[in-house]
């Protein structure tokens, strides 16, 4: 059973750059798109990006000038920089795995929360 | 502003069956598949409904989904007190090239 988990500094000053990394386990990353998600406290979800295991990458439009999604293969795990990051940034982050770029997320990690504070 | 339009809100009483609708667009919902997600009180989002109407193995058949032209919408029947939770519609977006998400609907089991 595939499993995801997040990791990264839970505190990141304003400025700075937000990066994170989803580790996949009981499965391979191969041949499946992999996804960053966040909800800020309180609010819903909101896409940030997507990364397909051979590289390709798809970011929300107003967050694309910040963001970088990468992945290694060898690794079996996928990544999340954000740069210049505000207090809006704060949130809960979530990796999840999709099959196809418009199918659902069918596996999710538990989470990781990043506070953005000086 | 959500993409996707839902109601903040949803109640209903144990037995009863509930709809929560989601609003779209061509590039959107008019175009490409709808998901749902549950979102039980701190735990991680769950895919509820994909493909419009297609259950994942574990979900119970009291959950169903169907989408028509730029609207869809989830039905809950035989409510449950474990059914209180957020749910969030999502669909890929052609236009923004992405994955747009509704606001979320907090249901409530009264």
């Amino acid at each position: 059973q595939v499993q995801l988990q997040e990791s990264g500094p839970g505190l990141v000053k304003p400025s700075e750059t937000l990066s994170l990394t989803c580790n996949v386990s009981g499965g391979s990353i191969s041949s499946f798109y992999w996804s960053w998600i966040r909800q800020p406290p309180g609010k819903g979800l909101e896409w940030i990006g997507d990364i397909y295991y051979l590289g390709s990458t798809n970011y929300k439009s107003s967050l694309k000038s910040r963001v970088t999604i990468s992945v290694d293969t060898s690794k079996n795990q996928f990544s999340l920089k954000l740069s210049s990051v505000t207090a809006a940034d704060t949130a809960l982050y979530y990796c999840a795995r999709k099959i196809y770029y418009y199918s659902g997320m069918d596996v999710w990690g538990q989470g990781t929360t990043v506070t953005v504070s000086s | 502003q959500s993409v996707l339009t839902q109601p903040p809100s949803a109640s209903g009483t144990p037995g009863q069956r509930v709809a929560i609708s989601c609003s779209g667009s061509s590039s959107n919902l008019g175009s490409n598949i709808v998901n749902w997600y549950q979102q039980l009180p701190g735990t991680a989002p769950k895919l509820l409904i994909y493909s419009n109407n297609q259950r994942p193995s574990g979900v119970p058949d009291r959950f169903s989904g169907s989408k028509s032209g730029t609207s869809a919408s989830l039905a809950i029947s035989g409510l449950q007190s474990e059914d209180e939770a957020d749910y969030y519609c999502a669909a890929w977006d052609d236009s923004l090239n992405g994955v747009v998400f509704g606001g979320g609907t907090k249901l409530t089991v009264l």
